[in-house]
Formats: structure tokens, C-alpha cells, sequence
């Protein structure tokens, strides 16, 4: 069974403060993506990466970075966090870009006050 | 643009019918990929079924099985036998094979409530 395991689960920041959230995957997946969740906006892309120390921008990139130093580890970083970015944080990887299922974590609530 | 369309918002079934969530998709490439995925009320994410455009037959995973018609752009997502655990989101998602680094599409997500 694919394994992706999101640090941490939950957190509150506070706003202007930094976030990191890490990812680790153990599928020996090429892909990892950061997807974000809000109500009524399902799963949109943050970033993804497809090799080591090499990253992407995905659909709504703007307030975060990304940090994909090992095939098996990808973080996302909120450098000043905001209000807007309290959400529901996935990490995910596949094996391929194309044909191939992802897999999830659990998922991380942040709540920026 | 590519765009993926769950019209349903939610639906709610007796155990044991059969209900079927529909899912309509734009795109302009002739070779795409076509999945759904769980999400429960725990919010973890699972995926369940995925359909080739280019395979005629529609794909079965256990009481899950799709409806795909290409002619229509349509993917629907057919469970049969429902039970309570049944009860979640599901989420149409489209990928286009463009390249190597091609992105997946979702839609809204499809709100299921299985009662007893």
C-alpha cells in the first residue's frame, strides 16, 4: 500500500508568521503535488515536482514555495502567512505524470489567526 | 480549457441501490485518463476507478463501475449494492497526456449519503 504521510496534521499560525508543511512519501514516486482544499473550490495545485531539487508551479501558486530536496520528501512553505490561506493541505504522489493513480496523505488543517 | 463538471452536489440513497453520480469533461485531446476518487468524513482521499479513453470497455472495481461515453464527454460513476459506508465525496478527475508533466483536472465533488 502507497504510503504519503503529512507533518503536521493540524496547526495554527499566525499571520505574517512562517509555515512549513512536510511530506513523506515512500512509494518511490517520481511525482509529489500539493493540492489545497476549500470549501466549495475542491482540490486546487500549488506546486508539484516531478525530481528531486527541481519544482513547478501549479494553478495558485502565489504566497507559497515549495522544496523538494530527496525523491521521498517535498515541503510546502507559506513565507508569510495570510488570513486566505487557512485551508485543508494535501500532499500527494504518483509514479507517473500521465496514466498512474495518486496518492494522498491525510491531509494537514491549517488555521492562519 | 480543460474542465471537469460534477452537476450533482449531493444525492441521497437507501443501502443496498444502486446510484449512479454524474461527471461531464472538455477537452481537446484525443488521449486522456479519466478517475475517481473518495474523499470520507475523516478526509482522507482514495482513489477508486480510473477509465482510458482510449479502452471501449468500461472499467469495474468491485461495486464500483463506470458508464463512459466518449461521444458525450461523460464518466459516470455507478455504485452498486450500497452500504453505509458508501457515504462520502466523490470527485471526478481528468488527466491529459501532454508531455510528461500533465496536471489533473477536478471537478467540485459529488456529496453521497447512504441511509439505512
Amino acid at each position: 500500500e502507497a504510503a504519503v504521510t503529512q507533518s503536521p496534521r493540524s496547526k495554527v499560525a499566525v499571520t505574517g508568521g512562517k509555515v512549513t508543511l512536510s511530506c513523506h512519501q515512500t512509494n518511490n514516486h517520481d511525482y509529489m503535488y500539493w493540492y489545497r482544499q476549500d470549501t466549495g473550490h475542491g482540490l486546487r495545485l500549488i506546486h508539484y515536482s516531478y525530481v528531486a531539487d527541481s519544482t513547478e508551479k501549479g494553478d495558485i501558486p502565489d504566497g507559497y514555495k515549495a522544496s523538494r530536496p530527496s525523491q521521498e520528501n517535498f515541503s510546502l512553505i507559506l513565507e508569510l502567512a495570510s488570513l486566505s490561506q487557512t485551508a485543508v493541505y494535501f500532499c500527494a504522489s504518483s509514479l507517473t505524470g500521465s496514466n498512474t493513480e495518486v496518492f494522498f496523505g491525510k491531509g494537514t488543517r491549517l488555521t492562519v489567526v | 480549457a480543460q474542465k471537469v463538471t460534477q452537476t450533482q452536489t449531493s444525492i441521497s440513497v437507501m443501502e443496498k441501490t444502486t446510484v449512479t453520480m454524474d461527471c461531464v469533461y472538455e477537452t481537446q485531446d484525443s488521449s486522456y485518463f479519466l478517475f475517481w476518487y473518495k474523499q470520507t468524513a475523516s478526509g482522507e482521499i482514495v482513489f477508486l476507478i480510473r477509465q482510458d479513453s482510449y479502452k471501449k470497455e468500461n472499467a469495474t472495481v468491485g461495486h464500483y463501475s463506470l458508464n463512459f461515453q466518449k461521444p458525450k464527454s461523460s464518466i459516470g460513476l455507478i455504485i452498486t449494492a450500497t452500504q453505509i459506508e458508501d457515504s462520502a465525496v466523490y470527485f471526478c478527475a481528468m488527466r491529459e497526456l501532454v508531455g510528461d508533466n500533465s496536471k489533473l483536472i477536478w471537478g467540485l465533488g459529488t456529496s453521497l449519503v447512504v441511509n439505512p
